[in-house]
């Protein structure tokens, strides 16, 4: 069966310091990764999404960046954290565009 | 650019009743809709979803309905319990080809016992 691991769950940073996030899939091939952001209490925000090794497609241009080193990693990177970068950090995987999303656990980010 | 409308007030409602959660879009049909229940500092886990060309769908106690003269999706729960509250999502494709999902803000389930 498929699965998703993201990781750390939780991270307090510094604004300033660097950002990277990882994502991986298990179970599948070739699945479409995206990249959302959810702050509190609100929707989620679409940030980056890649449907195939080195294909990013980026909706938010901040200070965030995002890679696809492998087939089924996913990667979000900030060379310098914001305080607007807090948040929780969802990272999912589709079979196809259009279908369901399989999200990960999800990573709370806070930016002191 | 396509915008989802969920209604930002919680839905209070007794145990046995049916719940009925509103999602309105505002620009082009979509080619489909989803619908996701997240439960506090977890992520979104999927629970339907319904096409372009589809009017209703149905899985165990859950019911989505799609009316693309309305712009609008509306979920229901029925015989509902305690363990059903949680936020519930809705979702779909943008107008720049369908490879983005976008989600609305969600409505917040509350069922009182």
């Amino acid at each position: 069966s498929q699965t998703i691991h993201q990781w750390p769950a939780t991270l307090v940073q510094p604004v300033g310091s660097p950002l990277s996030l990882e994502c991986t899939v298990e179970g599948t091939s070739n699945p479409n990764l995206y990249w959302y952001r959810q702050a509190a209490g609100r929707g989620l925000q679409l940030l980056f999404y890649s449907v195939g090794i080195g294909q990013i497609s980026s909706e938010v241009p901040q200070n965030l960046s995002a890679s696809r080193p492998q087939d089924r990693q996913f990667i979000l990177s900030s060379k310098k954290l914001l305080l607007s970068d807090s948040g929780f950090y969802l990272c999912a995987w589709s079979v196809q565009v259009g279908e369901k999303l399989f999200f990960g656990s999800g990573t709370q980010l806070s930016v002191l | 650019s396509q915008k989802i409308e969920q209604n930002s007030e919680a839905l209070n409602i007794q145990e046995g009743k049916t719940a009925t959660l509103t999602c309105n879009y505002t620009n082009y049909s979509p080619a489909y809709l989803q619908w996701y229940r997240q439960d506090p500092g977890r992520g979104p886990v999927f629970l339907l979803l319904i096409r372009e060309n589809e009017k209703e769908k149905r899985k165990e106690r859950l019911k989505v309905t799609f009316d693309t003269t309305l712009k609008q999706s509306l979920f229901h729960i029925t015989a509902s319990q305690p363990a059903d509250s949680a936020t519930y999502l809705c979702a779909l494709d943008d107008d720049t080809g369908g490879f983005k999902t976008i989600f609305g803000a969600g409505t917040r389930l509350f069922v009182k016992a």
